[in-house]
C-alpha cells in the first residue's frame, strides 16, 4: 500500500531558527512530490518535485528530492512567526490522486 | 485567480440528520476531491470524481456518499451524520492528469461538528 510518512509531527522553535522537515515515500508508481502550506484555511501550494537532487527554492523555503532514498526535505531559514502552519507532502502515484502524509505542524515563537 | 469555494465554514449537526457539504470550481477542471482533515491522520481522500456524474471510493468512503451532476459542482452527504465523522472537510479540485501535473486547489474547508 502506498504511504507518506511525515515527520516530526510537531514542532516549535523561534523566530531566527532555521529547521528542517522531513517527508519519506513507500509508492509504487511514482510521478511528483508536493508541498503544501495550510494555515487557518486552504492549503496553498508551495514546491512540485519530479527530480532528484534539483533544489526548488523561493524566499526562505527550499526544497530537495531524493528519489533513491526515497524522501524530501523542506528547509525554512530565518523562520518568521508568519511561517507557522500545517505542512502537507503529498506523493502524485500516477493513480490521479495524491496520497497525503500526516502534516508537520510548526509553530514559530517570537 | 483559481478559485474552489465551499458552502460553510462552520456546521453544527446533530446525530442522525443529513448533511450537504457543497463545493464549487471556477476552473473548469475535470478532477475533483473531498478529503478530511484530522489531527495527527492528515488529510483522508474520501471519494474523488474525473468527471461528472462519474465517482471513484477513496480510502474513507463509507458513511458518505457524493454527487455530481455538473463539472463545477461537487456534492459530499453524509446520509445519517455521526459523532465520529465531526471533522474538517477539504475539497480540492485538479486539471485532467493527461498533463502530468497534479498540483490540486483547495477549498478554505467546512469545520462540521456532528453533536
Amino acid at each position: 500500500e502506498d504511504k507518506v510518512v511525515q515527520s516530526p509531527l510537531s514542532l516549535v522553535v523561534h523566530e531566527g531558527d532555521t529547521v528542517t522537515l522531513n517527508c519519506s515515500y513507500e509508492v509504487t508508481n511514482f510521478r511528483s512530490l508536493l508541498w503544501y502550506k495550510q494555515e487557518k484555511k486552504a492549503p496553498t501550494f508551495l514546491f512540485m518535485l519530479t527530480s532528484s537532487g534539483i533544489e526548488k527554492k523561493s524566499g526562505r523555503l527550499s526544497s530537495i528530492l531524493d528519489k533513491k532514498e526515497l524522501f524530501s526535505i523542506l528547509n525554512i531559514t530565518a523562520t518568521q512567526t508568519g511561517d507557522s502552519a500545517i505542512y502537507l507532502c503529498a506523493v502524485d502515484n500516477q493513480g490521479g490522486k495524491l496520497i497525503f502524509g500526516q502534516g508537520t505542524e510548526l509553530s514559530v515563537k517570537p | 485567480d483559481v478559485k474552489v469555494t465551499q458552502s460553510s465554514r462552520y456546521l453544527v449537526k446533530r446525530t442522525g440528520e443529513k448533511v450537504f457539504l457543497e463545493c464549487v470550481q471556477d476552473m473548469d477542471h475535470e478532477n475533483m476531491f473531498w478529503y478530511r482533515q484530522d489531527p495527527g491522520l492528515g488529510l483522508r481522500l474520501i471519494y474523488f470524481s474525473y468527471d461528472v456524474k462519474m465517482k471513484e471510493k477513496g480510502d474513507i468512503p463509507e458513511g458518505y456518499s457524493v454527487s455530481r451532476e455538473k463539472k463545477e459542482r461537487f456534492s459530499l452527504i453524509l446520509e445519517s451524520a455521526s459523532t465520529n465523522q465531526t471533522s474538517m472537510y477539504l475539497c480540492a479540485s485538479s486539471p485532467l492528469d493527461g498533463r502530468g501535473i497534479n498540483e490540486q486547489f483547495f477549498g478554505p474547508g467546512t469545520r462540521l461538528t456532528v453533536l
